[in-house]
């Protein structure tokens, strides 16, 4: 079955050092998401890509940065790790077109990252 | 104003009870709406969309969509205790039609 992966699961890292976090999808979806979830908040988007070589910023973009070199993956990269970025990750696909019943979008199953 | 606004919680009802799950939205020209459901721990799942004004059914859920209110309803019948979970609403924001925009979700708690 087709499906999207994300690892690590759980990591403890220091602050000021890099961290990426992986994405994997097979669906073949052309357009990729990354969100981060906190208390409070919801989810709030960090990068998102419509296909390869595309990305583009969200509105909690700062400190990020992501790269689209294949429809499979969208790594997301912490260039120097933060507390207030310790948070559940969660990366998500949908196929290109309108919204609807075959538009989903699918969620990994999260990353959970504690920097200390 | 949040874009997605939705009561935290907990929502606490009885099991067999209605569960009514309330989102409001600020974006005049949204066309299309999402619920979600996360279970703790895990990730968000999609349970219904709605695109018209109205009413739609799926089983024991039931979106409700009045865009002049710019309002949008989730309500679980027959409310069990595995329907527990927090439920995010959900709208892309314009211009980036796949950019959802969710609600910080609301709590639900059934109770035998």
């Amino acid at each position: 079955d087709a499906e999207i992966t994300q690892s690590p699961r759980h990591k403890i890292t220091e602050t000021g050092r890099q961290v990426t976090l992986a994405c994997h999808q097979t669906w073949n979806h052309n357009n990729m998401f990354w969100y981060r979830q906190d208390l409070g908040h919801g989810l709030r988007l960090i990068h998102y890509s419509y296909g390869v070589q595309d990305t583009n910023k969200g509105e909690v973009s700062d400190g990020y940065s992501v790269s689209r070199s294949n429809t499979e993956d969208l790594p997301l990269t912490l260039e120097s790790a933060a507390s207030s970025q310790t948070s559940v990750y969660f990366c998500a696909s949908s196929a290109s077109g309108t919204p609807g019943a075959g538009n989903t979008i699918y969620f990994g199953e999260g990353s959970w990252l504690t920097v200390v | 104003q949040k874009e997605v606004e939705q009561n935290s919680g907990p929502l606490s009802v009885p099991e067999g009870a209605i569960a009514s799950l309330n989102c409001t939205y600020s974006d005049r020209g949204s066309q299309s709406f999402f619920w979600y459901r996360q279970y703790s721990g895990k990730s968000p799942e999609l349970i219904m969309s709605i695109y018209s004004n109205g009413d739609k059914e799926d089983g024991r859920f039931t979106a409700q969509l009045n865009k002049a209110s710019q309002y949008v309803s989730l309500l679980i019948r027959d409310s069990q205790p595995s329907d527990s979970a927090t439920y995010l609403c959900a709208v892309p924001r314009l211009g980036g039609y796949n950019k959802l925009i969710f609600g910080a979700g609301t709590r639900l708690a059934v109770h035998p």
